[in-house]
C-alpha cells in the first residue's frame, strides 16, 4: 500500500524568502507524484506532477520539485515566496501500475507567508 | 468550461436524514471519484468508479453509497447523516482508461461543504 507523509502541517515563511514543503512517499512500484494547492473555500488545483523521465518538474506560480528516489521524496520549493502563496498544499501519489486508480493524499501543509 | 460541478455547494442536515450530492463533469472522463477532507486528515477516498456502470469502495465508504448513473454523473448518497459526516466532500475525475495506467491530472469539483447536526 502506498502512502504519503508531509513533514510539518505549518510553515510560515517571510515574503521572498524560500518556501519548502516536505513531502516523503512510500509505494511498492515507481510512483507517479503531484502537488496540489487548495485557497481557502476552493477546490485543489493541480501545480505539478511527475510521472517519467526529468526528475525535476517545474509547475504552475514558478513551483518546481524533484523526484529523489533513492530519499523517496519529492519535496516543493519556491525560490522567493509571494503573498499569493498563502494556501494548503497537498502532495500525493499514485502507483504506476495498470489499473491502479487510487490517488493517496498528504494530510496537507498550511503555507502562511509573513509580509 | 466548467469542467467538474457539484452541487449543492452547502447543505445542512439533521441527523439520521438522507441526502444525495451530485456531480457531473463535461470532460468525457472515465474515472469519478468522491473524497471527504477534515482538518488535518486531507482528503480520504470514499468511493470511486473506474468506468461507467462500475464502483469500488475506497478508504472510507462506510456510511455512503455511490451511483455511477452514466459516464458523466457519479453521484454520492448519505442515508442517514451522522454528525461524524460533517465534512468537506470533493468529487473528482480523471481521463483514465480501463486497462491502461498514466499519469493523467486528477481534476477537482469546488467542493460541497456538509454539516450534520
Amino acid at each position: 500500500a502506498q502512502s504519503v507523509t508531509q513533514l510539518g502541517s505549518h510553515v510560515s515563511v517571510s515574503e521572498g524568502a524560500l518556501v519548502l514543503l516536505r513531502c516523503n512517499y512510500s509505494s511498492s512500484v515507481p510512483p507517479y507524484l503531484f502537488w496540489y494547492v487548495q485557497y481557502p473555500n476552493q477546490g485543489l488545483q493541480l501545480l505539478l506532477k511527475y510521472t517519467t523521465g526529468a526528475t525535476l518538474v517545474k509547475g504552475i506560480n514558478g513551483f518546481e520539485a524533484e523526484f529523489k528516489k533513492s530519499e523517496t521524496s519529492f519535496h516543493l520549493t519556491k525560490p522567493s515566496a509571494h503573498m499569493s502563496d498563502a494556501a494548503e498544499y497537498f502532495c500525493a501519489v499514485r502507483d504506476s501500475g495498470a489499473g491502479s486508480y487510487q490517488l493517496t493524499f498528504g494530510k496537507g501543509t498550511k503555507l502562511s507567508v509573513i509580509p | 468550461n466548467a469542467g467538474v460541478t457539484q452541487t449543492p455547494k452547502f447543505q445542512v442536515l439533521k441527523t439520521g436524514q438522507s441526502m444525495t450530492l451530485q456531480c457531473a463533469q463535461d470532460m468525457n472522463h472515465n474515472s469519478m471519484y468522491w473524497y471527504r477532507q477534515d482538518p488535518g486528515m486531507g482528503l480520504r477516498l470514499i468511493y470511486y468508479s473506474a468506468s461507467e456502470g462500475t464502483t469500488d469502495k475506497g478508504e472510507v465508504p462506510n456510511g455512503y453509497n455511490v451511483s455511477r448513473l452514466n459516464k458523466r454523473e457519479f453521484s454520492l448518497r448519505l442515508e442517514s447523516a451522522a454528525p461524524s459526516q460533517t465534512s468537506v466532500y470533493f468529487c473528482a475525475s480523471r481521463p483514465e482508461t480501463l486497462t491502461g495506467s498514466s499519469g493523467n491530472t486528477i481534476y477537482f469539483g469546488e467542493g460541497s461543504w456538509l454539516t450534520v447536526v
